[in-house]
């Protein structure tokens, strides 16, 4: 159960739009469309806001979008706000019948 | 409005046991995969465990990390709206804020769509 690849940091500038990427593997981002996208401020609880690598919940702003190819996904972040500044997690179910994270990505709004 | 309170954490020595607890309301719990997400200090997102809900013939499937197999014990309580894990052999990586998170769809392969604020557990001499 190998962590999924993600860049440790990204920046952008605000209106900007940024991409971060999650790598994984067949047996699992590439072997399943259940690819989710969490933001994490430090001391909150962490907020989904993809799913099944491309759905929105309810309520989320329609700047955070999902995508995939292959064994790798990415969330795009268009029109950059200063609070989109947090850490974010890619996760995916896997082939052993578990879930597993990456390693996160602090996103810094210069 | 749903909540997620976990309690039960606290600084526990090597070797020692912990059972964190997760009280859910707002939703009909007995229907919704749980499950356990820590981060340890400095650290990314880690899946812990989760448990399916209930279905026909009320049996539940439990799900670990290969990190925490053996070790740690997911289970619910459906009649108190709780969730449980019993951690035992505590050891010092297992430091870590642990969050309780309901799975939104799709059972144990769902997203976690609900957060608690987490419990610390610290195992420390």
């Amino acid at each position: 159960q190998s962590a999924l690849t993600q860049p440790a940091s990204v920046s952008g500038s605000p209106g900007q739009s940024i991409t971060i990427s999650c790598t994984g593997t067949s047996s699992d981002i590439g072997g399943y469309n259940y690819v989710s996208w969490y933001q994490h401020h430090p001391g909150s609880a962490p907020k989904l806001l993809i799913y099944d690598v491309s759905s929105p919940p309810s309520g989320v702003s329609n700047r955070f979008s999902g995508s995939k190819s292959g064994n790798t996904a990415s969330l795009t972040i268009s029109g950059l706000q200063p609070e989109d500044e947090a850490n974010y997690y890619c996760s995916s179910y896997t082939s052993s019948n578990t879930l597993v994270f990456g390693g996160g990505t602090r996103l810094t709004v210069l | 409005e749903v909540q997620l309170v976990e309690s039960g954490g606290g600084l526990v020595q090597p070797g020692g046991s912990l059972r964190l607890s997760c009280t859910a309301s707002g939703f009909t719990f007995s229907t919704y995969a749980m499950g356990w997400v820590r981060q340890a200090p400095g650290k990314g997102l880690e899946w812990v465990s989760s448990v399916s809900g209930s279905g026909v013939g009320s049996n539940v499937n439990t799900y670990y990390a290969d990190s925490v197999k053996g070790r740690f014990t997911i289970s619910r309580d459906n009649s108190k709206n709780t969730l449980y894990l019993q951690i035992i052999s505590l050891r010092a990586e297992d430091t870590a804020l642990y969050y309780c998170a309901r799975h939104k769809i799709r059972g144990v392969k769902g997203p976690f769509d609900y957060w608690g604020q987490g419990t610390l557990v610290t195992v420390s001499s």
